[in-house]
Protein backbone atom coordinates (compact mmCIF):
# COMPACT_ATOMS: atom_id res chain seq x y z
CA UNK A 1 0.00 0.00 0.00
CA UNK A 2 1.16 3.80 -0.60
CA UNK A 3 -0.28 4.71 2.20
CA UNK A 4 -0.03 9.08 2.31
CA UNK A 5 1.59 10.57 -0.49
CA UNK A 6 2.69 13.76 -0.87
CA UNK A 7 4.17 15.82 -3.74
CA UNK A 8 7.06 17.91 -3.60
CA UNK A 9 8.95 16.34 -1.09
CA UNK A 10 11.20 19.85 -1.29
CA UNK A 11 10.38 23.16 -2.97
CA UNK A 12 11.77 26.57 -2.84
CA UNK A 13 9.37 29.60 -3.22
CA UNK A 14 9.65 33.55 -3.63
CA UNK A 15 7.83 35.46 -1.77
CA UNK A 16 4.64 36.43 -3.36
CA UNK A 17 4.33 32.96 -5.12
CA UNK A 18 1.38 30.75 -4.96
CA UNK A 19 1.84 26.60 -4.83
CA UNK A 20 -0.08 23.51 -4.60
CA UNK A 21 1.11 21.11 -1.85
CA UNK A 22 -0.20 18.09 -2.86
CA UNK A 23 -2.16 14.94 -0.73
CA UNK A 24 -3.63 11.50 -1.28
CA UNK A 25 -4.01 8.42 0.33
CA UNK A 26 -5.50 5.37 -0.78
CA UNK A 27 -6.67 3.86 2.54
CA UNK A 28 -10.16 5.28 1.91
CA UNK A 29 -9.71 7.34 5.03
CA UNK A 30 -12.31 9.74 6.24
CA UNK A 31 -10.09 12.38 8.05
CA UNK A 32 -7.59 14.12 6.78
CA UNK A 33 -5.33 16.66 8.24
CA UNK A 34 -2.70 19.35 7.15
CA UNK A 35 0.09 19.67 10.19
CA UNK A 36 3.24 22.51 9.84
CA UNK A 37 6.28 21.65 12.13
CA UNK A 38 8.74 24.25 12.87
CA UNK A 39 11.56 23.89 15.28
CA UNK A 40 10.56 23.86 19.02
CA UNK A 41 6.90 23.99 18.53
CA UNK A 42 5.86 20.48 16.96
CA UNK A 43 2.92 20.09 14.52
CA UNK A 44 0.52 22.41 14.52
CA UNK A 45 -3.02 21.77 12.89
CA UNK A 46 -2.79 24.11 9.45
CA UNK A 47 -6.62 22.43 7.79
CA UNK A 48 -8.41 19.60 8.19
CA UNK A 49 -11.58 17.73 6.63
CA UNK A 50 -13.67 14.95 8.21
CA UNK A 51 -15.15 13.79 4.51
CA UNK A 52 -15.59 14.91 0.77
CA UNK A 53 -16.63 18.31 0.26
CA UNK A 54 -16.15 19.44 4.10
CA UNK A 55 -13.41 21.26 5.38
CA UNK A 56 -12.64 23.28 8.57
CA UNK A 57 -9.30 25.83 10.07
CA UNK A 58 -7.35 24.42 12.43
CA UNK A 59 -4.81 26.28 14.66
CA UNK A 60 -2.56 28.28 12.14
CA UNK A 61 -4.81 28.19 9.31
CA UNK A 62 -4.09 31.99 7.44
CA UNK A 63 -2.67 32.19 4.39
CA UNK A 64 -3.74 28.96 3.69
CA UNK A 65 -6.61 27.07 1.61
CA UNK A 66 -7.66 23.93 1.12
CA UNK A 67 -10.18 21.79 -0.60
CA UNK A 68 -11.22 18.24 -0.80
CA UNK A 69 -13.49 17.17 -3.86
CA UNK A 70 -13.01 13.27 -3.41
CA UNK A 71 -11.90 10.80 -0.47
CA UNK A 72 -8.71 10.40 -1.83
CA UNK A 73 -7.31 13.67 -1.66
CA UNK A 74 -6.69 16.78 -0.12
CA UNK A 75 -4.10 19.39 -1.71
CA UNK A 76 -3.21 22.57 0.11
CA UNK A 77 -2.84 25.80 -1.41
CA UNK A 78 -0.46 28.73 -0.49
CA UNK A 79 -1.99 31.98 -1.99
CA UNK A 80 0.73 34.19 -1.79
CA UNK A 81 4.17 32.68 -0.16
CA UNK A 82 5.66 34.23 2.88
CA UNK A 83 8.97 33.58 4.32
CA UNK A 84 7.09 32.59 7.60
CA UNK A 85 5.50 30.01 5.72
CA UNK A 86 8.68 27.98 5.77
CA UNK A 87 8.22 24.88 7.55
CA UNK A 88 7.80 21.08 6.90
CA UNK A 89 4.36 20.27 6.21
CA UNK A 90 2.65 16.83 6.78
CA UNK A 91 -0.39 15.89 5.58
CA UNK A 92 -2.58 12.84 7.48
CA UNK A 93 -5.16 10.57 7.35
CA UNK A 94 -7.06 8.54 10.02
CA UNK A 95 -9.50 5.62 9.10
CA UNK A 96 -11.86 6.65 12.64
CA UNK A 97 -14.08 9.12 13.38
CA UNK A 98 -12.37 9.75 17.08
CA UNK A 99 -11.25 6.69 18.49
CA UNK A 100 -8.09 5.09 19.48
CA UNK A 101 -7.04 4.62 15.63
CA UNK A 102 -3.60 6.39 15.14
CA UNK A 103 -3.21 8.79 11.84
CA UNK A 104 -0.81 8.05 9.16
CA UNK A 105 1.44 10.84 7.96
CA UNK A 106 3.03 11.69 4.85
CA UNK A 107 6.87 12.02 4.35
CA UNK A 108 6.56 15.47 4.56
CA UNK A 109 7.74 18.19 2.09
CA UNK A 110 9.94 20.97 3.11
CA UNK A 111 9.02 24.49 1.59
CA UNK A 112 11.40 27.55 1.81
CA UNK A 113 10.25 30.86 1.29
CA UNK A 114 12.83 33.16 0.14
CA UNK B 1 -2.16 26.81 28.24
CA UNK B 2 -0.43 24.34 26.31
CA UNK B 3 -2.34 21.06 25.89
CA UNK B 4 0.41 18.57 25.62
CA UNK B 5 3.69 19.84 27.55
CA UNK B 6 7.66 17.81 27.14
CA UNK B 7 9.85 19.65 28.98
CA UNK B 8 12.99 17.94 28.22
CA UNK B 9 14.09 19.38 24.81
CA UNK B 10 16.85 16.60 24.90
CA UNK B 11 17.76 13.51 26.50
CA UNK B 12 20.76 11.22 26.27
CA UNK B 13 20.69 7.35 27.41
CA UNK B 14 23.18 4.67 27.34
CA UNK B 15 22.62 2.03 24.92
CA UNK B 16 21.16 -1.01 26.41
CA UNK B 17 19.73 1.44 29.27
CA UNK B 18 15.74 2.14 29.81
CA UNK B 19 14.93 5.77 29.31
CA UNK B 20 11.43 7.69 30.28
CA UNK B 21 10.10 10.64 28.17
CA UNK B 22 7.59 12.59 29.88
CA UNK B 23 4.24 14.23 28.80
CA UNK B 24 2.04 15.87 30.40
CA UNK B 25 -1.36 16.64 28.71
CA UNK B 26 -4.56 19.32 29.84
CA UNK B 27 -8.19 18.16 29.04
CA UNK B 28 -11.31 18.78 30.17
CA UNK B 29 -12.52 15.61 28.05
CA UNK B 30 -13.07 12.28 30.29
CA UNK B 31 -12.92 10.56 26.86
CA UNK B 32 -9.77 11.18 25.39
CA UNK B 33 -6.45 9.43 23.39
CA UNK B 34 -2.47 9.69 23.85
CA UNK B 35 -0.06 8.55 21.37
CA UNK B 36 3.69 8.37 21.00
CA UNK B 37 5.34 9.24 17.47
CA UNK B 38 8.41 9.05 16.83
CA UNK B 39 10.40 11.11 13.85
CA UNK B 40 14.29 10.04 13.02
CA UNK B 41 16.13 12.22 11.27
CA UNK B 42 14.50 10.92 7.54
CA UNK B 43 11.93 13.30 8.61
CA UNK B 44 8.94 10.52 9.02
CA UNK B 45 6.39 10.51 11.28
CA UNK B 46 5.69 6.98 13.04
CA UNK B 47 3.31 5.82 15.30
CA UNK B 48 4.32 3.76 18.42
CA UNK B 49 1.49 3.49 21.23
CA UNK B 50 -1.90 4.70 22.10
CA UNK B 51 -2.88 4.86 25.41
CA UNK B 52 -7.19 5.23 25.93
CA UNK B 53 -8.34 7.24 28.78
CA UNK B 54 -10.56 4.59 29.95
CA UNK B 55 -7.73 1.63 29.75
CA UNK B 56 -7.34 0.48 32.71
CA UNK B 57 -3.73 -1.27 31.88
CA UNK B 58 -1.02 1.23 30.54
CA UNK B 59 -0.47 0.42 27.17
CA UNK B 60 2.86 -1.69 25.64
CA UNK B 61 4.02 -2.39 22.07
CA UNK B 62 7.53 -4.26 22.55
CA UNK B 63 10.20 -2.30 23.85
CA UNK B 64 7.85 0.41 24.33
CA UNK B 65 5.26 0.84 27.10
CA UNK B 66 3.42 3.81 28.52
CA UNK B 67 3.07 4.76 32.14
CA UNK B 68 -0.63 6.57 31.96
CA UNK B 69 -1.00 8.04 35.55
CA UNK B 70 -5.05 9.41 34.77
CA UNK B 71 -4.98 11.43 38.20
CA UNK B 72 -1.58 13.67 37.78
CA UNK B 73 -2.28 13.70 33.74
CA UNK B 74 0.83 12.51 32.55
CA UNK B 75 1.85 9.81 29.94
CA UNK B 76 5.73 9.17 29.66
CA UNK B 77 6.78 6.89 27.13
CA UNK B 78 9.38 4.24 28.69
CA UNK B 79 11.77 2.92 25.72
CA UNK B 80 13.67 -0.32 27.32
CA UNK B 81 16.74 -1.50 26.12
CA UNK B 82 17.92 1.48 24.01
CA UNK B 83 19.50 0.84 20.98
CA UNK B 84 21.08 3.13 18.55
CA UNK B 85 18.37 3.32 16.17
CA UNK B 86 16.46 4.91 18.90
CA UNK B 87 17.99 7.91 18.13
CA UNK B 88 14.90 10.35 16.63
CA UNK B 89 12.66 13.09 18.01
CA UNK B 90 9.89 11.76 20.05
CA UNK B 91 6.33 13.69 20.00
CA UNK B 92 3.39 13.06 22.78
CA UNK B 93 -0.09 14.03 21.56
CA UNK B 94 -3.84 14.07 22.52
CA UNK B 95 -7.46 13.38 20.86
CA UNK B 96 -10.08 14.84 23.10
CA UNK B 97 -13.91 14.37 22.17
CA UNK B 98 -13.81 10.58 21.09
CA UNK B 99 -17.47 10.53 21.96
CA UNK B 100 -18.84 13.62 20.12
CA UNK B 101 -19.28 15.03 16.66
CA UNK B 102 -17.47 17.45 16.69
CA UNK B 103 -14.45 17.43 14.07
CA UNK B 104 -12.35 20.00 15.74
CA UNK B 105 -12.01 18.46 19.19
CA UNK B 106 -11.15 14.99 17.55
CA UNK B 107 -7.24 16.01 16.12
CA UNK B 108 -4.40 15.24 17.33
CA UNK B 109 -2.62 17.99 19.42
CA UNK B 110 1.00 17.69 20.01
CA UNK B 111 3.67 18.48 22.17
CA UNK B 112 6.92 20.45 21.22
CA UNK B 113 8.62 16.84 21.20
CA UNK B 114 12.13 15.51 23.08
CA UNK B 115 15.17 14.42 20.78
CA UNK B 116 16.33 11.41 22.74
CA UNK B 117 20.07 10.19 21.44
CA UNK B 118 21.29 6.89 22.41
CA UNK B 119 24.87 6.89 22.90
CA UNK B 120 27.13 3.48 22.15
Amino acid sequence: NAGVTQTPKFQVLKTGQSMTLQCAQDMNHEYMSWYRQDPGMGLRLIHYSVGAGITDQGEVPNGYNVSRSTTEDFPLRLLSAAPSQTSVYFCASSPDRGGGTEAFFGQGTRLTVV
Amino acid sequence: AQKITQTQPGMFVQEKEAVTLDCTYDTSDQSYGLFWYKQPSSGEMIFLIYQGSYDEQNATEGRYSLNFQKARKSANLVISASQLGDSAMYFCAMREGLTTSSGSARQLTFGSGTQLTVLP
